[in-house]
């Protein structure tokens, strides 16, 4: 049973324009969201976070936005660049409990 | 600076036979330890996590084990493997008192793959 779930498999958006990942959970304990970016034979990078009493985190060009009635987060990546081509990872966890992480999303950013 | 090294990058590895992954962390004391397995279109999946030396947990069953000999040495094993090891394994750790999730830092990871 996923925790945590990421249902496009796969993106691709235009340079320039804007990248929207979403993920859902279903475990209502949760109170601590993260982003994670992952290149081909590399180990996964921390992007941004939020927590549960948060529903907007922004930095940069990246921004999170948590809906925890309807358990829902999203990525937004404002301009997306070619070089945000990677494996997205949605992941989540009680506090100080263990990271859940979804199957993943590949972004494709076409110049 | 805290650093994780992991290895062997890659490995091919015939079914049956045995398997040693090894982690380590640089710069930090009882760091909380994890493995994780990407495999092909599941994301990535806890397998084992330790919070001190020979505290192991196990988050599936399967045909691995770990072990942690020693505060900053992850190792990853089987006796003997099966196809359905073939993966990407990552191993991560936190720091205690790092607060958050957030804390966790992730190796380069070991593609293994099964034949």
């Amino acid at each position: 049973d996923q925790q945590v779930k990421q249902n496009s498999p796969s993106l691709s958006v235009q340079e320039g324009r804007i990248s929207i990942l979403n993920c859902d959970y279903t475990n209502s304990m949760f109170d601590y969201f993260l982003w994670y970016k992952k290149y081909p034979a590399e180990g996964p990078t921390f992007l941004i976070s939020i927590s549960s009493i948060k529903d907007k985190n922004e930095d940069g060009r990246f921004t999170v936005f948590l809906n925890k009635s309807a358990k829902h987060l999203s990525l937004h990546i404002v301009p997306s660049q070619p070089g945000d081509s990677a494996v997205y990872f949605c992941a989540a966890s009680e506090y100080a409990g263990n990271l859940i992480f979804g199957k993943g999303t590949k972004l494709s950013v076409k110049p | 600076s805290q650093t994780i090294h992991q290895w062997p990058a890659t490995l091919v590895q015939p079914v049956g036979s045995p398997l040693s992954l090894e982690c380590t962390v640089e710069g930090t004391s009882n760091p909380n330890l994890y493995w994780y397995r990407q495999a092909a279109g599941r994301g990535l999946q806890l397998l084992f996590y330790s919070i001190g030396i020979d505290q192991i947990s196990s988050e599936v069953p399967q045909n691995l084990s770990a072990s942690r000999p020693q505060d900053r040495q992850f190792i990853l094993s089987s006796k003997k493997l099966l196809l359905s090891d073939s993966g990407f394994y990552l191993c991560a750790w936190r720091n205690l008192g790092q607060e958050g999730p957030d804390g966790y830092t992730f190796g380069s990871g070991t593609r293994l793959t099964v034949v």
